[in-house]
């Protein structure tokens, strides 16, 4: 069954630095998201990717984070100055149509902690 | 905004009852209900959907139900099984739109 991979699965790094979570969404999907889930907390909805550019993005989604699909099969997820408080598992998702009409396919997350 | 409320937040059941999971939902235009299973270490995994066009679904032990006049929609999970034990999240979406809002989850164990 096709799925949606995740790298890396762990990441530690200190406050202020950049991190780069990836993602490698099903290969035939043309929607992709990035949701967090702080530890014990709800999923929350970050970003969704279309056509190269964003199609929504949350009040969580500032000017620290970005999003970018750099060639035909990677996405990912930059945050530039990372705070204690983006500490949290960072799940991608891709479907083939739109939300509302099909369930996302989810990675296993990236787990950041920010020391 | 958009909102999904879920109860309860734990739920513990014997092997072999039934577990009842209820969702309601903020947003009228939300027309698409998937509903996920979370494992520990793992994403959320899609385990059953329903759409406003319909009030129930059924695939095997797991069956969904919504009420869109009360913007209620609720998971049913028969004869459960320790393997049934994980965090389950309801959701809402639109057709159309970019993003899928979830609940907050509901941690089921399932006693042996």
């Amino acid at each position: 069954e096709p799925e949606v991979t995740q790298t890396p699965s762990h990441q530690v790094t200190q406050m202020g630095q950049e991190v780069i979570l990836r993602c490698v969404p099903i290969s035939n999907h043309l929607y992709f998201y990035w949701y967090r889930q702080i530890l014990g907390q709800k999923v929350e909805f970050l970003v969704s990717f279309y056509n190269n550019e964003i199609s929504e993005k949350s009040e969580i989604f500032d000017d620290q984070f970005s999003v970018e699909r750099p060639d035909g099969s990677n996405f990912t997820l930059k945050i530039r100055s990372t705070k204690l408080e983006d500490s949290a598992m960072y799940f991608c998702a891709s479907v083939s149509l739109p939300g509302g009409n099909y369930g996302y396919t989810f990675g296993s997350g990236t787990r950041l902690t920010v020391v | 905004g958009e909102n999904v409320e879920q109860h309860p937040s734990t739920l513990s059941v014997q092997e072999g009852d039934s577990a009842v999971i209820k969702c309601t939902y903020s947003d009228s235009a939300s027309n698409y209900f998937p509903w996920y299973k979370q494992e520990l270490g793992k994403g959320p995994q899609l385990i059953i959907d329903i759409r406003s066009n319909v009030g129930e679904k059924k695939d095997q032990r797991i069956a969904v139900t919504l009420n869109k006049t009360a913007k209620h929609f609720s998971l049913h999970i028969t004869e459960t099984q320790p393997e049934d034990s994980a965090v389950y999240f309801c959701a809402a979406s639109y057709t159309g739109g970019f993003k899928t809002i979830f609940g907050a989850g509901t941690r089921l164990f399932v006693k042996a």
